[in-house]
């Protein structure tokens, strides 16, 4: 069970063009999820916390406007990158907390990932 | 501002051998801290966690850590590797909210 769902698991577009990336909580609800990036061969780094309802909170440095979160049910969240560039190409991960799991001491389940290439 | 090092970037190990993953934090309270693994082009998978009690923690796949207090450290051990076992591991302290704060990570290579 707690299976995470990203789609699509790679995206290759055009710079100038917006992509949307769909993060599925498949078999339980989450009122939290967690977007990642990943540069290549370095860590995680968290981009945005979204919440089911109400307005993400993005991390220091990160762009709104750019990176557009959206979590308008209790299983999916989504991820625009509006008019993307070169720049933006990387791995997008994103997570869920299951409803009713305490916020600190419930692992987050984990999507696949989304390699983004913008040429 | 919670940090988590993994001082070892790569690792190689013979299969059958045994493994250890270092990991050391940095946080003001009692931590809690995690291990994922990474195969490429993936998610990540859970290995184990630790929120309190017992210091050594067991996961899946025959993994273990040890929770140090004294050296603020989480070190990730197998008693045996197999190549299957080859990946990137990271380590993970969680903040308010269920936020991750992720080390560099260390890509293990498991020779034969």
């Amino acid at each position: 069970g707690a299976v995470v769902s990203q789609h699509p698991s790679w995206v290759i577009c055009k710079s100038g063009t917006s992509v949307k990336i769909e993060c599925r909580s498949l078999d339980f609800q989450a009122t939290t999820m967690f977007w990642y990036r990943q540069f290549p061969k370095q860590s995680l780094m968290l981009m945005a916390t979204s919440n089911e309802g109400s307005k993400a909170t993005y991390e220091q440095g990160v762009e709104k406007d750019k990176f557009l979160i959206n979590h308008a049910s209790l299983t999916l969240s989504t991820l625009t990158v509006t008019s993307a560039h070169p720049e933006d190409s990387s791995f997008y991960i994103c997570s869920a907390r299951p409803l009713g799991a305490a916020s600190y001491n419930s692992p987050l389940h984990f999507g696949n990932g989304t390699r983004l290439t913008v040429t | 501002a919670q940090s988590v090092t993994q001082p070892d970037i790569h690792i190689t190990v013979s299969e059958g051998a045994s493994l250890e993953l270092r990991c050391n934090y940095s946080y003001g309270a009692t931590p809690y801290l995690f291990w994922y693994v990474q195969s490429p082009g993936q998610g990540l998978q859970l290995l184990l966690k630790y929120f309190s009690g017992d210091t050594l923690v067991q996961g899946i796949k025959g993994f273990e850590a040890e929770f140090k207090r004294s050296q603020s450290s989480f070190n990730l051990r197998k008693p045996s590797v197999h190549w299957s076992d080859a990946a990137e591991y990271f380590c993970a302290v969680g903040e308010i909210g269920n936020k991750l704060v992720f080390g560099a990570g260390t890509i293990l290579r498991v020779k034969s």
